[in-house]
């Protein structure tokens, strides 16, 4: 089985920073990476798939890039609004495997 | 817009077995080339993908679940169901239905949840 590691698993930074999460699949799972966004109480919601593509109506300030084992999803500018916990997902071969997660907050 | 609606019981008393149903609305289940999953969340930690069945019927199962999960389609109904076995304190969860999007595979439209309290 593929596992899914991340890091930080927390972290914290001021509006305006600049900040990166990092997964990695222990196997190489080419691009098929997701990260989600769940902010507290809330629903889990669709950032980014295939490693880098935006999905619609996410701010242009998230991205994502990576392929094979190590992936990073930036945030160019912290704002507020980010704070929550985001996972990566791995969705090769019908095996949806999710990160452990890292909980983002405000300094 | 398609919507997803969990229901079913919110406690389920142990070793007995969790039945939850995903209803979907605004769309077939029948529709080709999506993934129609369950997902879980126990309080304050992650998630955790259960399993996922193609529209054409065939299943996909975590692991570390398969030997306790099924996963079924109703498409009369335009509904999933998942059912998950021999229930412990350690299933108690948020549990969540998702379906993948029309270009990939993550999912990309969830149900509001449904929280199950294993409890005697």
């Amino acid at each position: 089985d593929i596992q899914m590691t991340q890091s930080p698993s927390s972290l914290s930074a001021s509006v305006g920073d600049r900040v990166t999460i990092t997964c990695r699949a222990s196997q190489g799972i080419s691009n098929y990476l997701a990260w989600y966004q769940q902010k507290p109480g809330k629903v889990p919601k669709l950032l980014i798939y295939a490693a880098s593509t935006l999905q619609s109506g996410v701010p242009s300030r998230f991205s994502g890039s990576g392929s094979g084992t190590d992936f990073t999803l930036t945030i160019s500018s912290l704002q507020p609004e980010d704070v929550a916990t985001y996972y990566c997902q791995k969705y090769n071969s019908a095996l949806f495997t999710f990160g452990p997660g890292t909980k983002v907050d405000i300094k | 817009q398609l919507q997803l609606q969990e229901s079913g019981p919110g406690l389920v008393k142990p070793s007995e077995t969790l039945s939850l149903t995903c209803t979907v609305s605004g769309g077939s289940i029948s529709s080709s080339s999506y993934y129609w999953g369950w997902i879980r969340q126990p309080p304050g930690k992650g998630l955790e993908w259960i399993g996922s069945i193609y529209y054409s019927g065939s299943t996909y199962y975590n692991p570390s679940l398969k030997s306790r999960v099924t996963i079924s389609v109703d498409t009369s109904k335009n509904q999933f169901s998942l059912k998950l076995s021999s229930v412990t304190a350690a299933d108690t969860a948020v549990y969540y239905c998702a379906r993948s999007g029309e270009q990939h595979d993550a999912f990309d439209i969830w149900g509001q949840g449904t929280m199950v309290t294993v409890s005697s």
